[in-house]
């Protein structure tokens, strides 16, 4: 069975640029979480998808991060435009049960670099 | 904030030697999981202790929880130089809808 599979898994791109990172959750999870870790801080989560729907979406900095599940299978980060201290690395994770806690399975990540 | 903080934030251990790495959280939490990253890759699940439970094995690994402390600790026994790598406790807090806080995490070194 694959795991989380991300893409990209590096990208560079210029102050003011948008760039959409695509996450493939594994098949059959109806659950799938955005984090990202920025420049040595902690890992923090972004936004909880169950199937289509934004469960949580607490996390997300601001109006220039927009994320989309399309049909409950793979999610989209886009970020537009973004900035510099949008750098770090994303992760995709995703989890089978619904309303009660389980694994979180990681893909590994996309590093962005803003310059 | 419901942040956890793991202790130490480096250790350096010969192969062959046990590691033990620390977690502390701050608010009630339905499970505790503690994942792996080597270096420049993705998050790995090692482990999970739910609120209810007190220790757990999984191989050379054995987690503690002490939900009357807040506290988790992950024991690593028999290290080897593949156990390179971070070491990040997760907790899922109650009322917080599934999403996982991290601690700051532990860089474990095992050397030859």
């Amino acid at each position: 069975e694959a795991g989380v599979t991300q893409f990209p898994s590096h990208s560079v791109i210029e102050k003011g640029q948008t760039v959409t990172l695509r996450c493939d959750p594994i098949s059959g999870h109806d659950n799938l979480y955005w984090y990202r870790r920025v420049m040595g801080k902690e890992i923090k989560f972004l936004l909880h998808f169950v199937k289509e729907s934004k469960q949580d979406e607490s996390g997300m900095p601001n109006n220039r991060f927009l994320a989309e599940r399309t049909g409950g299978t793979y999610s989209t980060l886009k970020v537009q435009p973004a900035e510099l201290e949008d750098s770090g690395v994303y992760f995709c994770a995703s989890s089978q049960v619904t309303g009660y806690p389980g694994e979180q399975y990681f893909g590994p990540g996309t590093r962005l670099t803003v310059t | 904030s419901q942040q956890g903080e793991e202790d130490p934030q480096a250790l350096s251990i010969q192969e062959g030697e046990n590691a033990t790495m620390n977690c502390s959280y701050k608010t009630s939490i339905n499970n505790l999981q503690w994942y792996r990253q080597n270096s420049g890759r993705g998050l790995v699940h090692l482990i999970l202790i739910r609120s209810n439970e007190r220790e757990k094995h999984s191989g050379r690994l054995r987690v503690t929880l002490d939900t009357s402390k807040k506290s988790s600790s992950l024991l690593i026994t028999a290290s080897r130089a593949a156990d390179t790598a971070s070491y990040f406790c997760a907790t899922d807090f109650t009322g917080g809808g599934n999403k996982l806080t991290f601690g700051t995490g532990t860089q474990l070194k095992v050397e030859l």
